[in-house]
Parts: structure tokens; C-alpha cells; sequence
């Protein structure tokens, strides 16, 4: 078990630039989790998979954001046309449907994105 | 919907001092209860949880009861160390919101030797 491993660490891009961010969770687990978490705030929750099915999505997750996780295993995140608000850092989390009550979640160490 | 409320920090203790992070949270049905605590550079870990009311959530010297009266579940702590400076968020996960976590707004622990 090497735990939830997120790509990259850091990502700078300018205004209006693409950028894709990728989670690879425990193997084992069937669901996976995005979230957002801006300075000095706790995490907010932006989307959700089990398998490959996205079974909820956050208000905060705009049109420009778009999330994928086609066989069940890892996951991207994209952000289209980024703005100096979309900086933060991308959480992503995964776990065992059976143990989520339990808080059986495991974190992963974040995309840290800076937009200028 | 569902929210949790946590004091602000930052937190300054000395070491040895007695540490309580108050955590109050807003929820339909029986939320399950968690600390998470994030040091500098690393991602959340799970500190503690408590799954119904009473029950207390225990790791590492820290302890939380789930108060269902009061609609808390704050941190203690009896002699904190400087091991233990981070930041600290409380959260909640309910079955009517898909088990998803809802976060406070986090409080930074500083401890001083």
C-alpha cells in the first residue's frame, strides 16, 4: 500500500492556461474524492467516484472544471481557461465505500496550483 | 445542510499545557465525527473519530467526546508537545450527503518549547 499519490506536487501556469492534475488512489479502493482547499480554510469538497461513475458534484465545480476516472483506477482533474481564483491546492482522497462511516478515508499530499 | 465550526487560531501553548480546540458542527441525522491533522508539507490524517453519540475518539494523547446535546466534539489534549504544532480541522461525514467529509475551517497549533 503506497497510499494516494497525486501528480504533480506544484503547478504554476498563467491566467487562461490548461492544467491537469492526477490522482492515483489505493489500489483497493472504489471511491475517490476531489477536494479543494484554499489558504487557511479547510478542504471543500468539489467531486466524487465510485468506480468510474462521478456520483456528485460540488456547486463550486463550474464548467470549466472536469473530472474523469474511466476505469475505475486513477483520476484527472482538469481546469480549462484557469483564473487567479482557481489557485489552491487539489486534494484528492479515496476509500473503501464499507469504511467511509468509519472515516476510513486516506489523503493524498495535494496538487498545489498557483495561477498568475 | 451540513457545517462544522471551529475556533480560529493561531493556538500558542508552551509545552506541557493543556490544549482544547472547540469544534461545534450543524448536521440532519447522525454524523460520524473526525480530527484530521495536517503537518507542514503532508497531506490530512486522520487524528480520531467517534461514530454516535458518547462516544469518545482517542489517539496519540488526544482525546474528543461526540456530545449530541451540545452539538460538539472538541479536541483535548492534557500536555502538548512541540511534535504536535499543526494545523488541525475538524469534520463530519453523514449518510444523507454521500458520506462526503464536511471540513471546519481549520485551527494552527503552535507549541513553544
Amino acid at each position: 500500500d503506497t497510499g494516494v499519490s497525486q501528480d504533480p506536487r506544484h503547478k504554476i501556469t498563467k491566467r487562461g492556461q490548461n492544467v491537469t492534475f492526477r490522482c492515483d488512489p489505493i489500489s483497493e479502493h472504489n471511491r475517490l474524492y476531489w477536494y479543494r482547499q484554499t489558504l487557511g480554510q479547510g478542504p471543500e469538497f468539489l467531486t466524487y467516484f465510485q468506480n468510474e461513475a462521478q456520483l456528485e458534484k460540488s456547486r463550486l465545480l463550474s464548467d470549466r472544471f472536469s473530472a474523469e476516472r474511466p476505469k475505475g483506477s486513477f483520476s484527472t482533474l482538469e481546469i480549462q481557461r484557469t483564473e487567479q481564483g482557481d489557485s489552491a491546492m487539489y486534494l484528492c482522497a479515496s476509500s473503501l465505500r464499507s469504511r467511509q462511516g468509519m472515516g476510513g478515508y486516506t489523503f493524498g499530499s495535494g496538487t498545489r496550483l498557483t495561477v498568475v | 445542510g451540513n457545517s462544522v465550526t471551529q475556533m480560529e487560531g493561531p493556538v500558542t501553548l508552551s509545552e506541557e499545557a493543556f490544549l482544547t480546540i472547540n469544534c461545534t458542527y450543524t448536521a440532519t441525522g447522525y454524523p460520524s465525527l473526525f480530527w484530521y491533522v495536517q503537518y507542514p508539507g503532508e497531506g490530512l490524517q486522520l487524528l480520531l473519530k467517534a461514530t454516535k453519540a458518547d462516544d469518545k475518539g482517542s489517539n496519540k494523547g488526544f482525546e474528543a467526546t461526540y456530545r449530541k446535546e451540545t452539538t460538539s466534539f472538541h479536541l483535548e489534549k492534557g500536555s502538548v508537545q512541540v511534535s504536535d504544532s499543526a494545523v488541525y480541522f475538524c469534520a463530519l461525514s453523514s449518510n444523507n450527503a454521500g458520506n462526503m467529509l464536511t471540513f471546519g475551517g481549520g485551527t494552527r497549533l503552535m507549541v513553544k518549547p
